[in-house]
């Protein structure tokens, strides 16, 4: 079966470096992707993984690690608008790129 | 540019009614589509994806359906709404060779 663990929730303070893991067991492993969801709102992409390494988009960053089936996103320079949850996913080696979530991390982030 | 829509924004609708929503993607041809649903407070789970026109594969066995009659349109139907259909249902797309999943503004479900 898949599945996949990230905390449920992380509190850190504006200016701050966070760490949001993922773990994951699924068949079929293709890539990691991070999402982020503003209350209210619909998921948007932030990084994607397929193979072992740290991708930097501006300040955030993803690593994958396919060995150890895990991975981070880490947000530097934390300001009050990342304040949202942060969503895992693992895109399987399927036909129609089947994408499977976790169930998501809440930043709170204080001044 | 590549546009998805979802309507209705929002659904109140009673134990045993149909359901039927929508969702049309621009911009792009042969899309992926998908259907996920989003208790309050949780993850998305997927429920319906579709590589092609009447080609639909179900995740999770439940009272829901979908269908895809045009390249671009992805509807979600039931033919009796359950207390546990309510919440937040999202469309989403990506291309062929694409990583990114693009959402649609979702639609807000309660069954009452």
């Amino acid at each position: 079966g898949q599945s996949l663990e990230q905390p449920s929730e992380v509190t850190a303070v504006e200016g701050a470096i966070v760490q949001i893991n993922c773990t994951y067991q699924t068949s079929g492993f293709y890539g990691l992707s991070w999402y982020q969801q503003h209350d209210g709102g619909a998921p948007t992409f932030l990084s994607y993984n397929a193979l072992d390494g740290l991708e930097e988009t501006g300040r955030f960053s993803s690593f994958l690690s396919r060995s150890d089936s895990y991975g981070y996103l880490l947000l530097q320079e934390l300001q009050m608008k990342d304040s949202a949850s942060y969503f895992c996913a693992v895109r399987e080696d399927t036909g129609g790129f089947k994408t499977i979530f976790g169930a998501g991390t809440r930043l709170f982030v204080k001044a | 540019s590549q546009t998805i829509h979802q309507w209705p924004a929002t659904l109140v609708q009673p134990v045993g009614s149909p359901l039927s929503l929508e969702c049309t993607v621009e911009g792009t041809s042969n899309p992926n589509l998908y259907w996920y649903r989003q208790a309050a407070g949780r993850g998305l789970q997927l429920l319906f994806y579709s590589v092609g026109i009447g080609q639909i594969s179900s995740e999770v066995p439940q009272n829901l359906s979908a269908s895809r009659p045009q390249d671009r349109q992805f509807i979600l139907s039931s033919k009796k709404l359950l207390l546990s259909d309510s919440g937040f249902y999202l469309c989403a797309w990506i291309s062929g060779g694409g990583n990114e999943q693009f959402f649609g503004p979702g639609t807000r479900l309660t069954v009452l």
